[in-house]
């Protein structure tokens, strides 16, 4: 089983809301990952957690929040977000950190 | 920071066509990963190469990891319309960063 979960498929928010994306992995991964993926562009990474503490952070603005509840679950809290956060969020799973990631199919989501 | 050159950016074959596409660096990296996205899906994973000069096989897929580390290329072999979609090459150095190539984009015409 090689599958990584990600709800909501699509969220709509407006700049002054408050939601989550969440991630879930089963496969005893010890690394997971948050990227940002904008159209027509490569997947940028955002953070990495090692183990259920947050390894990299890759200069992202606080009101991107990630948290790593245990090591099957990921959460990216997200609050008064801007229309230029509008693009396609997508998790990863690795066995350890570095190591070959599988992704989820992604959030698409768009802030009005 | 590093940086994947991917080409071409994108290309159009027929059906049956083999493609060839290929991924470079001026860095080297210890791994190279081939990843294929279709539109609104997350990335999956095609082949993983760890070792330089390794040749791998997936199917109609084969990848080669570059003897010097700095590049790598994949050839599908008789396409199909299913191969449509974007190629990203992706590269690991122990963990200090995990970086996607530009991507080449694929159409195949029946």
């Amino acid at each position: 089983d090689t599958e990584v979960t990600q709800t909501p498929k699509h969220l709509v928010m407006g700049m002054t809301n408050k939601k989550s994306l969440k991630c879930e992995q089963h496969m005893g991964h010890r690394a997971m990952y948050w990227y940002k993926q904008k159209a027509k562009k490569p997947p940028e990474l955002m953070f990495v957690y090692s183990y259920e503490k947050l390894s990299i952070n890759e200069s992202v603005p606080s009101r991107f929040s990630p948290e790593c509840p245990n090591s099957s679950l990921l959460n990216l809290h997200l609050h008064a977000l801007q229309p230029e956060d509008s693009a396609l969020y997508l998790c990863a799973s690795s066995q350890a950190a570095p190591d070959t990631q599988y992704f989820g199919p992604g959030t698409r989501l768009t802030v009005l | 920071g590093q940086q994947l050159n991917q080409s071409p950016q994108s290309m159009f074959i027929q059906e049956g066509e083999d493609v060839s596409m290929n991924c470079t660096s001026s860095s080297i990296f210890n791994t190279w990963l081939w990843y294929k996205q279709d539109p609104g899906e997350g990335p999956v994973l095609l082949i993983a190469l760890y070792k330089a000069g390794e040749l791998t096989s997936n199917g109609r897929l084969t990848a080669q990891f570059g003897i010097t580390r700095k590049d790598s290329f994949l050839n599908i072999s008789a396409s199909i319309p299913s191969d449509v979609g974007i190629y990203f090459c992706a590269v690991d150095n122990y963990g200090q960063n995990f970086v996607f190539g530009p991507g080449t984009r694929l159409s195949v015409l029946p």
